[in-house]
C-alpha cells in the first residue's frame, strides 16, 4: 500500500509565478522528508529536506513545508523558471530507506 | 570525482536471461540501495544493504538477487525469474540509513 501519496500527475505553471506541489503520507511514524528532482532518463538529484521537528525549510526558491496533524507536505518554488521543469518525487524515510511518491510532472511555460 | 557510477546505461536482455547491473561508489557510505522506476509507478524499493556483508529485500525483491562483499560495490542481478524486467533501474547509496540519499545515473535493461 503506497503510504506516500502525490495525487496530482502533473501540474503547469507560468514562468515567474509560484509551484506549489503537494505530498501526504500515511505513516505516523515517518520523521523525516525528502523532495527529489528527476529529468527523464537520469536519476533523481536531492532537492531540499524537513524533519518533523520543523514545520518549514527553505533553501533559496525552494520552500518545504510540513504539516504534521495533516500528515502533508508541500514544496514551494517561487519564482519558477522553465529549468524547474522536471519530475519531482517526495520521499519519507523509513528508517531503512525512502518510500517515494508516484511524482509530480511540474511544466514551466514561459 | 566523487559519486555513483552504474553501468552499463542501457542494456537488452533477451527473454530467460540473467544479466547483472553494477552500482559502485566512492562516497565512503555504509548504505546502498537499489530501485525500479516504471512509468507512472515512482520509485520502488528492490534491495537495501545498510553496510557491507549484509543486505535486506526491498518491497519487490522477487526475481532478483544482490551481493555487497565491498563497501564501495552492490551488484544487482535481474534473474530469470523476474517476470517484467524491462524498466529504468536506480542506484543509491547515503552515509547510513535515516541520511539523504544520492543515486546514480540509472541503467535502462531492456527484455527482447
Amino acid at each position: 500500500d503506497q503510504q506516500v501519496k502525490q495525487n496530482s500527475p502533473s501540474l503547469s505553471v507560468q514562468e515567474g509565478r509560484i509551484s506549489i506541489l503537494n505530498c501526504d503520507y500515511t505513516n505516523s511514524m515517518f520523521d523525516y522528508f525528502l523532495w527529489y528532482k528527476k529529468y527523464p532518463a537520469e536519476g533523481p538529484t536531492f532537492l531540499i529536506s524537513i524533519s518533523s521537528i520543523k514545520d518549514k525549510n527553505e533553501d533559496g526558491r525552494f520552500t518545504v513545508f510540513l504539516n504534521k496533524s495533516a500528515k502533508h507536505l508541500s514544496l514551494h518554488i517561487v519564482p519558477s523558471q522553465p529549468g524547474d521543469s522536471a519530475v519531482y518525487f517526495c520521499a519519507a524515510d523509513s528508517g531503512y530507506a525512502l518510500n517515494f511518491g508516484k511524482g509530480t510532472s511540474l511544466l514551466v511555460t514561459p | 570525482d566523487g559519486g555513483i557510477t552504474q553501468s552499463p546505461k542501457y542494456l537488452f536482455r533477451k527473454e530467460g536471461q540473467n544479466v547483472t547491473l553494477s552500482c559502485e561508489q566512492n562516497l565512503n557510505h555504509d548504505a546502498m540501495y537499489w530501485y525500479r522506476q516504471d512509468p507512472g509507478q515512482g520509485l520502488r524499493l528492490i534491495y537495501y544493504s545498510q553496510i557491507v556483508n549484509d543486505f535486506q529485500k526491498g518491497d519487490i525483491a522477487e526475481g532478483y538477487s544482490v551481493s555487497r562483499e565491498k563497501k564501495e560495490s552492490f551488484p544487482l542481478t535481474v534473474t530469470s525469474a523476474q517476470k517484467n524486467p524491462t524498466a529504468f533501474y536506480l542506484c543509491a547509496s547515503s552515509l547510513s540509513s535515516g541520511n539523504t540519499i544520492y543515486f546514480g545515473e540509472g541503467s535502462w535493461l531492456t527484455v527482447v
